[in-house]
């Protein structure tokens, strides 16, 4: 357990409307991730945060914007929601270890766009 | 650009017997290699992961896979199948080291062990 928090787990919403996912960490990791999955693609990043306020894109940015005002929580914010974004996501964080740093993730959040 | 691919979408074998997933990447750097293991309706769980260190890596649940540079693989596999190694399997490498790794996944492999 790496002490990742995803909220909501599911959620179902309409076309064009705002979503934000919330990746909360409570063990002070530097590195978060937001990855989407999708059958027959694996898992694709769409954007990471080496601290606060310090984010980049990953392969799958377009139509995502993320937030990271405190070291804890990581948001992903779908502007104007699409059906092509009907996804599994999930965050993750990178934590040491005696064999170097490992990513671990969370459980997923379920969005479904109609 | 780094990527990675996993032969056979879906693999089928009988309990007890060898359990072989097959994954082959390319990174222009020397590559970080991970193998996840994702059980229905849940996260990804680490099962080994490659860091230059020893060829072959043991993970856990009796998995181990070995890094072959010659041959950019990184295949998979148990001795056994148990019932329980039902699960869907990715790999993935990054060429970023230390601290952030930035995964590419391959597309994930099906297992399913029949009794």
């Amino acid at each position: 357990d790496a002490g990742i928090t995803q909220s909501p787990r599911h959620k179902v919403t309409e076309t064009g409307t705002p979503v934000t996912l919330r990746c909360h960490q409570t063990e002070n990791h530097r590195y978060m991730y937001w990855y989407r999955q999708d059958p027959g693609h694996g898992l694709r990043l769409i954007h990471y945060s080496y601290g606060v306020k310090d984010t980049d894109k990953g392969e799958v940015s377009d139509g995502y914007s993320v937030s990271r005002s405190k070291t804890e929580d990581f948001l992903l914010t779908l502007e104007s929601a699409t059906s092509s974004q009907t996804s599994v996501y999930f965050c993750a964080i990178s934590a040491g270890g005696p064999s170097g740093n490992t990513i671990y993730f969370g459980e997923g959040s379920w969005l479904t766009v109609v | 650009a780094q990527s990675v691919t996993q032969l056979g979408s879906h693999v089928s074998v009988s309990e007890g017997a060898l359990v072989l997933l097959r994954c082959n990447y390319s990174s222009s750097v020397p590559p970080y290699l991970f193998w996840y293991v994702q059980y229905p309706n849940q996260g990804l769980q680490l099962l080994l992961k490659y860091t230059s260190a020893a060829t072959l890596v043991k993970g856990i649940n009796g998995f181990e896979a070995e890094f072959k540079k010659s041959e950019t693989s990184f295949h998979l596999t148990k001795p056994s199948a148990h019932m329980s190694d039902a699960a869907e399997y990715f790999c993935a490498v990054s060429e970023g080291g230390g601290s952030n790794y930035k995964l590419t996944f391959g597309k994930g492999t099906l297992l399913t062990v029949n009794p």
